[in-house]
């Protein structure tokens, strides 16, 4: 079965730059999650966008911006970047409105900030 | 007190033996739980969905809910050291506009041992 996609799986930038993170939801999904793991932590839910539209926000700093796109891909945009930033990224998506809200996850980004 | 609260790991457990890992949650209205399972450096896999009160069976697998209590549970029955992982307790919102982003717990870490 088709899995939740995310590129790249690893990344090294150095401080102040900035990162594009990309996430290719499972067939048919409709809803897209952004999660951060910091080491030794839980995920933190960052932003999430249904059919195109921001849904819901979480502890996402204003120097990260995201979108959905037409064919529900969806891009973190990460600018300023900050040692702190450094955490695996994680994407989820869920089936359409079936209030299950099971949330299947990708294989993470890796983000590294030297 | 943290919205998804775990009991406090590592759990470790003999091979064969039963683990069992709780979790309380504070809003007394959620519906739906989710247990997902964490290696180390990679994403979490959703193991189990529990949405009324009682047992959920699937295979080693046995998730119980008591919304009463506020408390969900997994146990694994017949633990092998494949089973050693991080257990996430998950929980999105009852209802209003935070289309089904998940608060974690923290997570306990479960070592079998041969």
């Amino acid at each position: 079965a088709a899995g939740v996609i995310q590129s790249p799986r690893h990344l090294i930038k150095e401080k102040r730059e900035t990162a594009t993170l990309k996430c290719y939801p499972i067939p048919r999904h409709d809803t897209v999650y952004w999660y951060q793991q910091g080491p030794g932590q839980d995920p933190q839910f960052l932003i999430s966008f249904y059919e195109k539209m921001q849904s819901d926000k979480g502890s996402i700093p204003d120097r990260f911006s995201a979108q959905q796109f037409s064919d529900y891909h969806s891009e973190l945009n990460m600018s300023s970047l900050e040692l702190g930033d450094s955490a695996l990224y994680f994407c989820a998506s869920s089936l359409p409105r079936d209030n299950s809200y099971e949330q299947y996850f990708g294989p993470g980004t890796r983000l590294t900030v030297t | 007190q943290k919205e998804v609260e775990q009991n406090s790991g590592p759990l470790s457990v003999p091979e064969g033996a039963i683990a069992s890992l709780n979790c309380t949650y504070s809003d007394r209205v959620s519906q739906s739980f989710f247990w997902y399972r964490q290696y180390s450096g990679k994403s979490p896999e959703l193991i189990m969905s529990i949405y009324s009160n009682g047992d959920k069976e699937d295979g080693r697998f046995t998730a119980q809910l008591n919304k009463a209590s506020q408390y969900v549970s997994l146990l694994i029955r017949d633990s092998q050291p494949s089973d050693s992982a991080t257990y996430l307790c998950a929980v999105p919102p009852a209802g209003g506009t935070s289309y089904g982003k998940l608060t974690f717990g923290q997570g306990t870490i479960l070592t079998v041992h041969p």
